[in-house]
């Protein structure tokens, strides 16, 4: 049973495209994320949604815009896309609002955005 | 800002030996948590260790531990008995206190040798 699944695992597409990734988590979580991992592996938070309230929006462009349509899913939405958005891009999940003492967060295996 | 700095872009170890990764970071908060994560080729990221810095005992997983040296700011996953299911990219993180936002390293490649 996999906890947080994202879909598709690989996306092609051409410049100037809108394409969306979608997220499902079924550990009955209340916060989910997106990361973004460019070409260097380095790990970056996006968006943080709580109960589908937005509660971390860092300097993304606007061009991003996540959609929680219920505390299960969390689907992220690209229009425009330049070939500096070619990365992998992470959702995660964990159980409250405000991250606990112990809390770990639950990772998808991610999308690969390939932007030709 | 906090950030978190792994120097070694690549290590590698031989089957059963022992390596260290290091990883560093810049906080000013004086409470706060730091993990490893693992991320084999299949990209799921998987927590590894974490460490409470109010903590001044080091967190041990069966063959992974870390070395938490707070004044130094640093933070190294020590791995024992390496296995080739070991092999993959290791992530060191911070996150401080009642917050969600969890900073990352640029990330380790490790490389077991059979």
């Amino acid at each position: 049973d996999t906890a947080v699944s994202q879909t598709p695992k690989y996306l092609v597409t051409q410049m100037g495209n809108d394409k969306s990734i979608k997220c499902e988590q079924n550990l009955g979580h209340d916060t989910m994320y997106w990361y973004k991992q460019d070409s260097k592996k380095f790990l970056k938070i996006m968006f943080s949604y709580n109960n589908k309230e937005l509660i971390i929006n860092e300097t993304v462009p606007n061009r991003f815009s996540p959609k929680s349509p219920d505390k299960a899913h969390l689907n992220l939405h690209i229009n425009s896309l330049e070939l500096g958005d070619s990365a992998v891009y992470f959702c995660a999940s964990s159980q409250e609002r405000q991250l606990a003492t112990n809390e770990k967060l639950f990772f998808g295996s991610g999308t690969q955005l390939s932007v030709l | 800002a906090q950030t978190v700095t792994q120097s070694q872009p690549e290590m590698s170890v031989q089957e059963a030996e022992t390596v260290t990764l290091s990883c560093t970071y810049d906080t000013s908060e004086s409470d706060y948590y730091l993990f490893w994560y693992k991320q084999p080729p299949s990209r799921q990221m998987i927590l590894v260790i974490r460490q409470e810095a109010y903590k001044q005992q080091n967190a041990t997983e069966n063959r992974f531990s870390v070395n938490f040296q707070k004044a130094a700011k640093s933070f190294s996953l020590k791995i024992s008995d390496s296995q080739l299911g070991d092999a993959a990219m290791y992530f060191c993180a911070y996150r401080r206190t009642r917050s969600n936002d969890m900073r990352f390293g640029a990330g380790t490649r490790l490389t077991v040798k059979p």
